[in-house]
Order: structure tokens, then C-alpha cells, then sequence
């Protein structure tokens, strides 16, 4: 059974902190992608990863940054926490190629204080 | 700019009855659509898919429509049942540096009433 893990559910941060969100897939897949759901705005991208060592700005980018460096593991990094990044944030993986569908984790549920 | 837009944020449907999600989208580029279901704390899963070369595409009680000159697609789920209360995301991959990235669309949250 394919799965995406993320490493926290549920986390809860101070304006200012580094936040690490992980995530892990155990499907060999090349495609690795960081989103962000807000009600309203749906699924929105902030950064994906076609290969190890490699990164791509999605539609929001800013205060955020990005680490792959196993093809397993791609991890979100928000340098600086701010409210306004109070927010779902789910991983996602697909295989190489178009028309793939992507496998997504269960989301961190992450609250800026 | 919402190149994937779904104007109806929800939609109430009696049990057993159709209900019908729509999507809309601007690029005409995109020829393959996916849809998504979402439960409360958890991630989306994979739905229904449709390439543009065709105009429907059924999987049991779910059926999806392209209406590629009106830049349109829905999905009818037929009948309606209380588990599938959820949110549906449409999407379209767009392909950037080889790697395909969906645009999802804002969803529309089902409710299925007993």
C-alpha cells in the first residue's frame, strides 16, 4: 500500500520559530510537492522537488524553503514562523512522467501563535 | 490569477439523489483533469481522471464530463451516499521543468443529508 507520511498532525509554534515539517514516501517516487490549503483558496503550491538535491519555486514561495536530500524525504522549512502561515499543510509525491495522480499525506495541521 | 476555478464553495444534496460538482478553467492547454475527494484531517485522495480526448469517464457511481469548448467539467455522483460527504478538488497538471505540477481549484465542500 503506497503511503506519504508527515511527521506531525497537529503543531503549534511561536511567531519567530524555525518550523521543520517532514515528510517521508515510500513509493520511489521522483516527484515531491509542498502545498498549503486555506478554506476559500484551495490547495496551493509553494515548492516541489523533481529530484534529489533539487528544488522549484511553486505560487508561493516566500517564507518558505525546501530540503531533498534523499529521494525518500523532502521537507519544508519556514525560516521564520509568521501568523499569516497558520495553515494545512500537506505533502505530496507522484512518479516520473504526465498525467500522474499524486499521493498525498494525512497534513500538519500547523498554528502560528 | 485561479486558472482552475470552482464557484460553488458547497452543496447540500438529499441521499440518494445526483449530485453534480462543477469546475471551470481558463488555460486551454490543459488536457487532462483529475478530481479529488478530501475528509477532514486527512490528505486528498484520487478520485476520477479525464483526458481531453474524450468527453466522459465513469467509475461506478462517479461519472466526470469535459466540455472542452466551454472550458468546463463536472463530476455527478450517482446516487448520493452519506460517506461521500467531503471536499472535491478538480485539478489540471501543468508541466514545468518535465515535472507536472497540479493546479487545483478553491473546492466545493458536499454535504449529503439523510
Amino acid at each position: 500500500d503506497v503511503k506519504v507520511t508527515q511527521s506531525s498532525r497537529y503543531l503549534v509554534k511561536r511567531t519567530g520559530e524555525k518550523v521543520f515539517l517532514e515528510c517521508v514516501q515510500d513509493m520511489d517516487h521522483e516527484n515531491m510537492f509542498w502545498y498549503r490549503q486555506d478554506p476559500g483558496l484551495g490547495l496551493r503550491l509553494i515548492y516541489f522537488s523533481y529530484d534529489v538535491k533539487m528544488k522549484e519555486k511553486g505560487d508561493i514561495p516566500e517564507g518558505y524553503s525546501v530540503s531533498r536530500e534523499k529521494k525518500e524525504r523532502f521537507s519544508l522549512i519556514l525560516e521564520s514562523a509568521s501568523t499569516n502561515q497558520t495553515s494545512m499543510y500537506l505533502c505530496a509525491s507522484s512518479p516520473l512522467g504526465s498525467y500522474n495522480e499524486q499521493f498525498f499525506g494525512p497534513g500538519t495541521r500547523l498554528t502560528v501563535l | 490569477d485561479q486558472q482552475v476555478k470552482q464557484n460553488s464553495p458547497s452543496l447540500s444534496v438529499q441521499e440518494g439523489r445526483i449530485s453534480i460538482l462543477n469546475c471551470d478553467y481558463t488555460n486551454s492547454m490543459f488536457d487532462y483533469f483529475l478530481w479529488y475527494k478530501k475528509y477532514p484531517a486527512e490528505g486528498p485522495t484520487f478520485l476520477i481522471s479525464i483526458s481531453s480526448i474524450k468527453d466522459k469517464n465513469e467509475d461506478g457511481r462517479f461519472t466526470v464530463f469535459l466540455n472542452k469548448s466551454a472550458k468546463h467539467l463536472s463530476l455527478h455522483i450517482v446516487p448520493s451516499q452519506p460517506g461521500d460527504s467531503a471536499v472535491y478538488f478538480c485539478a489540471a497538471p501543468d508541466i514545468i521543468q518535465g515535472a507536472q505540477k497540479l493546479v487545483f481549484g478553491q473546492g466545493t465542500r458536499l454535504t449529503i443529508n439523510p
